[in-house]
């Protein structure tokens, strides 16, 4: 059974400072771990993925998450966020066929 | 232009009426998706097509049907439409090897 776990539904920060969104999955086998962001209103947009290498992966804007297997999470971060990272964020794992599971989100709100 | 367009955007409907939501997409994708979004629920499965006539029924496809005869064309039905269907959907596709999806703007359905 796959799950992906988001443990923090709303997190609140101010400009400037630093985040990290918390990602946990079970899933058997090789995976492709992935962050989206939905801001209000529209669909889903991809931010970075890990697959193998590397643990650390850049994504964009800012966005870096790290793959830790001995903890099976996959964390989102950013050193300094903005106003317009207001949205939610969305963990995803998937394996090799093609099915895709989301975590419930991450609301992140940056205040000015 | 990559894009993934879904149509209608918005649409009300009454119990018992049949539904039809279109999806289409210009990267020559060979999967695609449909998922519905619910508050507090994050996203999921309805259905996945892994190419022409190829479909797969994915977490939550009772109520729902499916059609892909294009490859660029995934389009999800609801014979009968209920209150609970009331939701927004969102299409998304993507090449098969990638496990990187490619979201529509969604469309967000009202069933009276």
């Amino acid at each position: 059974t796959q799950t992906v776990s988001q443990s923090d539904a709303h997190v609140t920060v101010f400009e400037g400072d630093s985040v990290e969104l918390r990602c946990n999955y079970s899933y058997g086998g090789s995976i492709y771990l992935s962050w989206y962001i939905q801001h209000h209103g529209h669909g889903l947009q991809f931010l970075l993925k890990y697959y193998s290498g590397n643990p650390v992966v850049q994504g964009v804007n800012g966005f870096e998450a790290e793959f830790s297997k001995s903890d099976s999470s996959f964390h989102l971060r950013k050193a300094s966020v903005h106003w317009s990272d207001s949205a939610v964020y969305f963990c995803a794992v998937s394996g090799s066929n093609n099915r895709i599971f989301f975590g419930d989100g991450t609301q992140l709100v940056v205040k000015p | 232009d990559m894009k993934v367009t879904q149509m209608p955007r918005y649409l009300i409907k009454r119990m018992g009426e049949n539904v039809l939501l279109e999806c289409g997409q210009d990267m020559s994708h060979e999967t695609m998706y449909w998922y519905r979004q619910d508050p507090g629920l994050g996203l999921q499965l309805i259905y996945i097509s892994y190419d022409v006539d190829s479909n797969s029924e994915g977490d939550i496809p009772k109520g729902y049907r499916v059609s892909r005869k294009k490859r660029e064309h995934f389009s999800l039905i609801l014979d009968s439409a209920k209150t609970n269907q009331t939701s927004v959907y969102f299409c998304a596709s993507s090449f098969s090897s990638q496990n990187t999806l490619y979201f529509g703007a969604g469309t967000r359905l009202s069933v009276l």
